[in-house]
C-alpha cells in the first residue's frame, strides 16, 4: 500500500513569509509525528496526534509553529513569519497507534529553505 | 542535553567486511530501542529493534547488541555491502511512550 506522503517535497521562501507543510499518513494509522532534522542535527520531535486526543505540542519550538490534523488523516504543519533557522528537513511520520511500541513510518521529508 | 549520542559522525568500511555503529543513552527509562536507516532525499526506514529484556535481535545481516549496564547499544551489520551506505540513526522510548529520542546520525559508507 502507499507509504506516508508529504508535499512539497522542496519550499524555498523568503523571511518573513508563512509555510504550510502537508502529511498524508498511512491509510489507517491514527497516530500522527511531526519531526525536524536540522543540518547536522537528529531528528526533534515537534508534534504528536493520536486520534481524537489533544496533540502533544511540547517539542514546537515557538508560538509560530502550529500543527493541525483534520479528520484525523491529513495533518498541516504551518510556520508563520519564517525565519532563517527554520531551515531544516520536516518530517512526518505515521503509526498504527495501537499496542506498548509502535514502528513508525517516515515520509520523504519536506525541505524548507528560508532565505 | 543529548539523551542519545552518536559520537561517529561517518565511518568508511569495505565491502565483505564487518560495519559497527554504536550509540549511547543516558535515560535509564529507556527500553525500547530502534535503528533507522535512511538514504538522501529519503524519510528514514525502520531496521531493526530491541526491547530492554534482551541483549541482542538479529535480522539477516543485521544485529542489534544491547548493554543496559553500560547504557550502550551497537548495530553490526555483515557482510557489509555497497547498498548499505547510508545515514544510521539509533532512538530510544520507553515501552507505552510515542515518543522516540533520535541520535545525531552516523553516515556510513562501504567501499566497493
Amino acid at each position: 500500500g502507499a507509504g506516508v506522503s508529504q508535499s512539497p517535497s522542496n519550499k524555498v521562501t523568503e523571511k518573513g513569509k508563512d509555510v504550510e507543510l502537508r502529511c498524508d499518513p498511512i491509510s489507517g494509522h491514527t497516530a500522527l509525528y511531526w519531526y525536524r532534522q536540522s543540518l547536522g542535527q537528529g531528528l526533534e520531535f515537534l508534534i504528536y496526534f493520536q486520534g481524537n486526543s489533544a496533540p502533544d505540542k511540547s517539542g514546537l519550538p515557538s508560538d509560530r509553529f502550529s500543527a493541525e490534523r483534520t479528520g484525523g488523516s491529513v495533518s498541516t504543519l504551518t510556520i508563520q513569519r519564517t525565519q532563517q533557522e527554520d531551515s531544516a528537513v520536516y518530517l512526518c511520520a505515521s503509526s498504527t497507534g495501537i499496542g506498548l511500541v509502535e514502528t513508525q513510518y517516515f515520509g520523504p521529508g519536506t525541505r524548507l529553505l528560508v532565505l | 542535553d543529548q539523551q542519545v549520542k552518536q559520537n561517529s559522525p561517518s565511518l568508511s568500511v569495505q565491502e565483505g567486511r564487518i560495519s559497527i555503529l554504536n550509540c549511547d543513552y543516558t535515560n535509564s527509562m529507556f527500553d525500547y530501542f530502534l535503528w533507522y536507516k535512511k538514504y538522501p532525499a529519503e524519510g528514514p526506514t525502520f531496521l531493526i529493534s530491541i526491547s530492554s529484556i534482551k541483549d541482542k535481535n538479529e535480522d539477516g545481516r543485521f544485529t542489534v547488541f544491547l548493554n543496559k549496564s553500560a547504557k550502550h547499544l551497537s548495530l553490526h551489520i555483515v557482510p557489509s555491502q555497497p547498498g548499505d551506505s547510508a545515514v544510521y540513526f539509533c532512538a530510544a522510548s520507553g515501552i507505552g511512550t510515542y515518543k522516540y529520542i533520535f541520535g545525531t546520525g552516523t553516515r556510513l559508507k562501504v567501499l566497493a
